[in-house]
């Protein structure tokens, strides 16, 4: 019962690096979604995706690419990382054709950008 | 804009004292709510959720939450805390019924004296 997984736990990168932070499902949610949580700041959306081939932008996409080739999978692109970007990533996912606002919440990956 | 508001960033409480925090949102339409609980180092989980019905939402731990439509408010109560209470809460609205995605109020952080 794996529910929302997400790698890695913990990254540290340099300015102007790339990576990427992998985001996985296995309860057949279409809605996919990744949030930052910063002190002070509460969650806030960087891009969500209500199916396969479908990606939206949320409150704070720069910075960020997204893509959903598959319903399963949903990973979040820092193509030139920033000292801004050091937060706390949240992937979530949920149901979306009967979608309640409900979200199953993977168990988050920190990221520091030195 | 949509918006979420919590009232207090961070309560301290001594054990078997009474608990409210508020949750005001600022759209009048149909919404979904939710209180999220995230128990230090870990990720979100849902404490409870109000959908339609009876206002009174009763959820896991002993938490309750009441919707009171006219003050567009959700607040969370709890009437005797525990020390393993301590915890971020995050008071979380669907704007729109179905469709939509989940806005997050910034958190109230909850200490517990034993």
């Amino acid at each position: 019962n794996a529910g929302v997984t997400q790698t890695p736990k913990f990254q540290v990168l340099k300015t102007g690096q790339s990576m990427t932070l992998q985001c996985a499902q296995d309860m057949n949610h279409e809605y996919m979604s990744w949030y930052r949580q910063d002190p002070g700041m509460g969650l806030r959306l960087i891009h969500y995706s209500v199916g396969a081939g479908i990606t939206d932008q949320g409150e704070v996409p720069n910075g960020y690419n997204v893509s959903r080739s598959t319903t399963e999978d949903f990973p979040l692109r820092l193509l030139s990382a920033a000292p801004s970007q050091t937060s706390v990533y949240f992937c979530a996912s949920s149901y979306w054709a009967r979608n309640t606002g409900e979200l199953f919440f993977g168990e988050g990956s920190r990221l520091t950008v030195l | 804009a949509q918006s979420v508001s919590q009232h207090n960033h961070h309560v301290i409480l001594s054990e078997a004292a009474s608990l409210e925090l508020g949750c005001n949102y600022s759209y009048g339409g149909t919404v979904n709510l939710f209180w999220y609980v995230q128990y230090p180092g870990q990720h979100l989980q849902l404490l409870l959720k109000y959908f339609s019905g009876d206002p009174l939402v009763k959820g896991i731990k002993g938490f309750e939450a009441e919707f009171i439509k006219s003050k567009f408010s959700f607040n969370l109560r709890k009437p005797s805390v525990q020390w393993s209470d301590t915890a971020e809460y995050f008071c979380a609205v669907n704007y729109g019924g179905s469709q939509g995605n989940l806005i997050f109020g910034k958190g109230t952080k909850l200490s517990v004296k034993p």
